[in-house]
């Protein structure tokens, strides 16, 4: 059973656009929810993340929103560049070490 | 320092044929992870260490695989009597949590492996 449910699965975006990543989970032990960035050929790395009791983060163009009570999250790129063109991957964390991460979603950015 | 760096990046073998992969985690990391990813799909943990102990093992860990951490440094992953379905990317992570660390994973490029 899949801990962390990933949608869409891939996005297509016009550049200067806004890139919209939605996730939701169930277990409410996760206390940490990270996004990574992976390249073709390269591992995740991370982009941003945020702990459940704060309601937004922003970094840059890249923000989370984070809903508690409705148990999803979601990562917003705004001004979307074709160097954003990845896969990005939620993630939740509980018991310290225990990471369970999205299926990805494969975005591509047209200039 | 580099950051975590895995070796060999690629490998090709037969069915049958035992593998081995290399992690060097980043010299001040204590923890230390391999995780899985197939195509298409996000890393799936696999086993975790802390220092040189072995704390877990994910039921993906059939007997045929075993991993070791020597010294809590680098660590090896073994895939004996490969199966096609062992073909996968096995990505390396490594963190050190402390006080408000929050122990975030830095990964490394991985290392793919093709089973014929």
């Amino acid at each position: 059973q899949q801990q962390v449910k990933q949608s869409p699965q891939s996005l297509i975006v016009q550049k200067g656009g806004i890139s919209i990543i939605n996730c939701a989970y169930e277990n409410t032990a996760f206390d940490y929810f990270p996004w990574y960035q992976q390249f073709p050929g390269k591992g995740p790395a991370l982009l941003i993340a945020i702990r459940p009791d704060v309601s937004e983060k922003k970094e840059g163009r890249f923000t989370i929103s984070f809903n508690k009570s409705a148990k999803q999250f979601s990562l917003h790129i705004m001004d979307s560049q074709p160097g954003d063109s990845a896969t990005y991957f939620c993630a939740a964390r509980k018991d310290v070490n225990k990471f369970y991460f999205g299926s990805g979603t494969k975005l591509n950015v047209k200039p | 320092d580099t950051g975590v760096s895995q070796d060999p990046r690629h490998k090709i073998t037969k069915r049958g044929q035992n593998v081995t992969f290399r992690c060097d985690p980043i010299s001040e990391h204590n923890r230390l992870y391999w995780y899985r990813q197939t195509l298409g799909q996000g890393p799936e943990f696999l086993t975790y260490f802390q220092n040189e102990a072995q704390l877990e093992k994910s039921r993906l860990l059939s007997d045929r695989f075993s991993a070791e951490r020597p010294k809590g440094s680098f660590s090896t992953l073994e895939i004996q009597r490969t199966e096609q379905g062992d073909s996968a990317m096995y990505l390396c992570a490594s963190s050190h949590r402390t006080g408000a660390n929050t122990g975030e994973l830095f990964f490394g490029e991985g290392s793919r492996l093709t089973v014929l």
